[in-house]
């Protein structure tokens, strides 16, 4: 299995300013992926970091808002912009190791809670 | 778009006892995922499902399955305090069998263990 940091692990933030988020694999993977989870709720697929090009959002979701950046095959960025308070959330990122098909293992960092006041 | 419903939504079990968390959907399952979450955070993978029928375990935890792929179960056997948390079922955004990674998850089981 891979092994995922994500840093920072929390931060308290004020309104209007922007967080950015560090996902780093101990190996090459696949996919990247990251997630958001609000207070008492499951979670919900921001976007794909695709390596080397525009990460791709889900419906609700847009660039401006939360950029990502993903430079090679063990890291990744999500930035959360002119937060508000809707914001606080605990941002997750996920990998997929291995290619040659979609149903394989995806393994979750510990995750970063944001707390925006 | 894939939706899951999982039951129940929380539960509260003497230590040593069995319990089943249920995983259903309108639409067939494809790539089910199993994770348990600590409250506040990052997701464990248990274990994947890809096939009608299909059961795996992992120490006592099992999980199956059903043949229409519809619906997954996971049992604990003789729960420990260990094995609170939230268990959370996720499966293929897409639903549509023709493969992605992106994963849609249900609002998950809280499981609470009195020694």
């Amino acid at each position: 299995s891979a092994v995922i940091s994500q840093k920072p692990s929390r931060d308290i933030c004020q309104r209007g300013t922007s967080l950015t988020i560090q996902c780093q694999v101990d190996s090459q993977v696949t996919m990247m992926f990251w997630y958001r989870q609000q207070p008492g709720q499951s979670l919900t697929l921001i976007a794909t970091a695709n390596q080397g090009s525009e990460a791709t959002y889900e419906s609700g979701f847009v660039i401006d808002k939360f950029p990502i950046s993903r430079p090679n095959l063990t890291f990744s960025t999500l930035t959360v912009s002119n937060m508000s308070p809707e914001d606080s959330s605990i941002y997750l990122c996920s990998v997929t190791p291995a290619a040659g098909g979609p149903y394989n293992e995806q393994f979750f960092g510990p995750g970063t809670r944001l707390t925006v006041l | 778009s894939q939706e899951l419903e999982q039951s129940p939504q929380s539960l509260i079990v003497q230590e040593g006892k069995n319990l089943t968390i249920n995983c259903t959907s309108s639409k067939t399952l494809y790539g089910l995922y199993w994770y348990k979450q600590k409250y506040g955070e990052g997701l464990i993978f248990l274990m994947m499902l890809q096939k009608g029928g299909e059961e795996k375990s992992h120490e006592k935890i099992t999980a199956k399955l059903d043949e229409k792929k519809q619906q997954s179960s996971l049992h604990i056997t003789a729960s420990q305090p260990s094995h609170a948390g939230i268990y959370l079922c996720g499966a293929d955004a897409a639903g549509s069998g023709a493969g992605s990674y992106q994963l849609t998850f249900g609002k998950g089981t809280k499981l609470s263990v009195i020694p």
